[in-house]
């Protein structure tokens, strides 16, 4: 059964380090999201793929965030240097197409940075 | 600028009521309205989607009544159940652009 997968589930990290979260997303999906969950803020898009190229990532601080997808495979979001209120929840999501249809999530990462 | 704005933030019902979640929007160009659903620990899943050329859909217990003239949806939980208690997002889209997504709403459903 096809599906998003994210690792790693969970990340403990101390401010200043370098995170890397990576991002499986289904196979045949030329579409890629990134985005932030939090209590205040609700869902945010940080960054969206089309055939790996990106077509925006004007939701995301660029002078520590960076997203990337090596393949059509991969998709990571790094974060360095990382902040305490750069804790949240950061899902992936991909789909067939941008806009117009269903979107399929990840289980998350849930980042915590002391 | 919030583009969809999603009431209430949370919703306390009792089994076997039913649910009812609001969202407006400003874009006229939107073309896309899903709703979302999202327990603990969990990725949002897609529950119930709607265009603007119907005024509403029905899937089992899950109803999406679209109102394109007020720029309004809702979603309607008929006979809610305690496994329902989950967060809800709406959603909308349009041509080429990404899901605009609520703040959503915390439901809870107690016995």
């Amino acid at each position: 059964d096809a599906r998003v997968t994210q690792t790693p589930r969970h990340k403990v990290t101390e401010m200043g380090q370098e995170v890397t979260m990576r991002c499986q997303p289904i196979l045949g999906h030329n579409t890629v999201f990134w985005y932030r969950q939090t209590m205040m803020q609700g869902l945010e898009l940080l960054a969206y793929f089309r055939n790996r190229a990106p077509l925006d990532d004007s939701g995301m601080p660029k002078d520590r965030f960076s997203a990337e997808m090596p393949d059509a495979t991969l998709a990571t979001l790094k974060i360095q240097p990382s902040e305490p209120r750069d804790s949240a929840v950061y899902f992936c999501a991909s789909g067939p197409k941008l806009a117009g249809n269903e979107q399929f999530f990840g289980p998350g990462t849930r980042l915590t940075v002391l | 600028q919030q583009q969809v704005k999603q009431s209430p933030q949370s919703l306390i019902v009792q089994k076997g009521g039913i649910s009812i979640i609001n969202c407006a929007y400003e874009n006229t160009a939107f073309d896309y309205f899903p709703w979302y659903q999202q327990f603990p620990g969990k990725g949002p899943a897609l529950l119930i989607a709607i265009r603007p050329d119907v005024s509403e859909k029905k899937e089992g217990r899950f109803t999406i009544s679209f109102n394109k003239s007020a720029k309004q949806f809702s979603l309607h939980i008929m006979d809610s159940q305690p496994g329902d208690s989950a967060t809800y997002f709406c959603a909308a889209s349009r041509l080429n652009t990404p899901l605009v997504f609520g703040k959503g709403t915390r439901l809870s459903v107690i016995a």
